[in-house]
């Protein structure tokens, strides 16, 4: 059975940095893509991040572009999302997605989510 | 604002079918089979219940379908049940600096 578990949202003050994290369970992890998603608070889903199951290619929303950085350690299953100079407008919840074959577009798994409040 | 454009609510009664519409340009739902649609309940992560425009996943009722006809997609239930009531969205591909875009949701009430 999939599971994917996220980690490390807290709350920060705006220009502070943060580390999400991802477990991954049930799946053979090193051959999927992997998104991150948010949805602010009574807001609707924003998707922000992606990696290619290899690794060696990342792409990111406008809203985030130069500020976060996806990655994945394949070989403890785990997918992170580094945040810098966070902003009031990144409070979210971030969710960890499972991208669906063959085509990689659209989420297939979701966790549950972490949520990252951004407040001074 | 969203890239792609849904109602922000929609009603029906249980039994009665009704359509979601997912509106967006040429340079993603006019050009990419690529929409999927998603549920999402209170409190809860979104599912997934429709890929690349039509195709359900397995566990999936047979009462979600989906269609797309030049920049617009629609997710269609028939048969509304009280489990139906939900948000919904779209998403797809764009061609865009941004890899996938969604719409802003759909809150469906079952009356």
């Amino acid at each position: 059975q999939v599971h994917l578990v996220e980690s490390g949202g807290d709350l920060v003050q705006p220009g502070r940095s943060l580390r999400l994290s991802c477990k991954a369970s049930g799946f053979s992890f090193s051959g999927y893509g992997m998104h991150w998603v948010r949805q602010a608070p009574g807001k609707g889903l924003e998707w922000v991040a992606m990696i290619w199951y290899h690794g060696n290619s990342q792409y990111y929303a406008d809203s985030v572009k130069g500020r976060v950085a996806i990655s994945r350690d394949t070989s403890k299953d785990t997918l992170f999302l580094d945040m810098d100079d966070l902003r009031v407008e990144d409070t979210a919840v971030y969710y960890c997605v499972r991208a669906g074959r063959p085509s990689f577009y659209f989420f297939d798994r979701w966790g549950q989510g972490t949520l990252v409040t951004v407040s001074s | 604002q969203s890239a792609l454009t849904q109602p922000a609510s929609l009603s029906g009664s249980p039994g009665q079918s009704i359509t979601i519409s997912c509106t967006g340009t040429n340079t993603d739902i006019g050009s990419y089979d690529y929409v999927s649609w998603y549920q999402q309940h209170p409190g809860t992560a979104p599912t997934l219940i429709i890929f690349d425009v039509t195709h359900r996943p397995s566990g999936i009722s047979h009462r979600f379908s989906a269609s797309k006809s030049g920049n617009t997609a629609s997710l269609t239930i028939s048969g509304l049940q009280p489990e139906d009531e939900a948000d919904y969205y779209c998403a797809s591909y764009t061609s865009d600096s941004t890899l996938v875009v969604f719409g802003g949701g759909t809150k469906l009430t079952v009356l």
